[in-house]
């Protein structure tokens, strides 16, 4: 139980456009899910706390006019980067904890490799 | 906000014998701590994780140690095999509505 989602797992796309990347909770309501980034050999960066029906807060350093997160349900958050450039080109994961149950670590997703050419 | 910092950044024992990574972290208000193991190219995987109510715990040949006073704790693992070679991240967070911060990472390298 507990399966995180996440799609599309590869992109590869012209710099100026804007790649939407969804996070599904597929077996438990998530109010809360994270988003993360990870630079090649480096580690696992918190970019921002989406909270269902509303306003997502981000951290420090991360452009929120630049990652637009939706989490319109309760299973599912979308992180939308808007107008990419080569250096947004990371590994995009999101992660959720089961709604309710305090003691749950939080599950991943499998991850979605952004490359901007 | 949080800062963990984690040590060693890279790690080589041999083969059976035991390796250690320690993590210490700022805020006294964090009470959970994760340990993950992950792959080149795949999802952090949880192999452990302790609550600051805690202050060890273990499974099968992984164990962890916290000691809050301190604000550190340190992932012990025995009888090394190849495949426990990977990146190890710590972590620590305040709770389940908190989002996780991540030491920089471990290297471990088991020589064969």
């Amino acid at each position: 139980g507990a399966v995180v989602s996440q799609h599309p797992s590869w992109v590869i796309c012209k710099s100026g456009t804007s790649v939407k990347i969804e996070c599904r909770s597929l077996d438990f309501q998530a109010t809360t899910m994270f988003w993360y980034r990870q630079f090649p050999k480096q580690s696992l960066m918190l970019m921002a706390t989406s909270n269902e029906g509303s306003k997502a807060t981000y951290e420090q350093g991360v452009e929120k006019d630049k990652f637009l997160i939706n989490h319109a349900s309760l299973t599912l958050s979308t992180l939308t980067v808007t107008s990419a450039h080569p250096e947004d080109s990371s590994f995009y994961i999101c992660s959720a904890t089961p709604e309710g149950v305090d003691d749950q670590p939080q599950h991943f997703g499998d991850g979605t490799r952004l490359s901007i050419l | 906000g949080e800062n963990v910092e984690q040590h060693p950044s890279t790690l080589s024992v041999q083969e059976g014998d035991s390796a250690v990574i320690k993590c210490t972290y700022s805020d006294s208000a964090s009470n959970y701590f994760p340990w993950y193991k992950q792959e080149l190219g795949k999802r952090p995987q949880l192999i452990i994780d302790i609550r600051s109510n805690v202050g060890e715990k273990k499974d099968q040949r992984i164990a962890v140690t916290l000691n809050k006073t301190a604000k550190h704790f340190s992932l012990h693992i025995t009888e090394t095999q190849p495949e426990d070679s990977a990146v190890y991240f710590c972590a620590a967070a305040g709770g389940g509505a908190d989002g996780l911060t991540f030491g920089k990472g471990t290297h471990l390298i088991i020589q064969p």
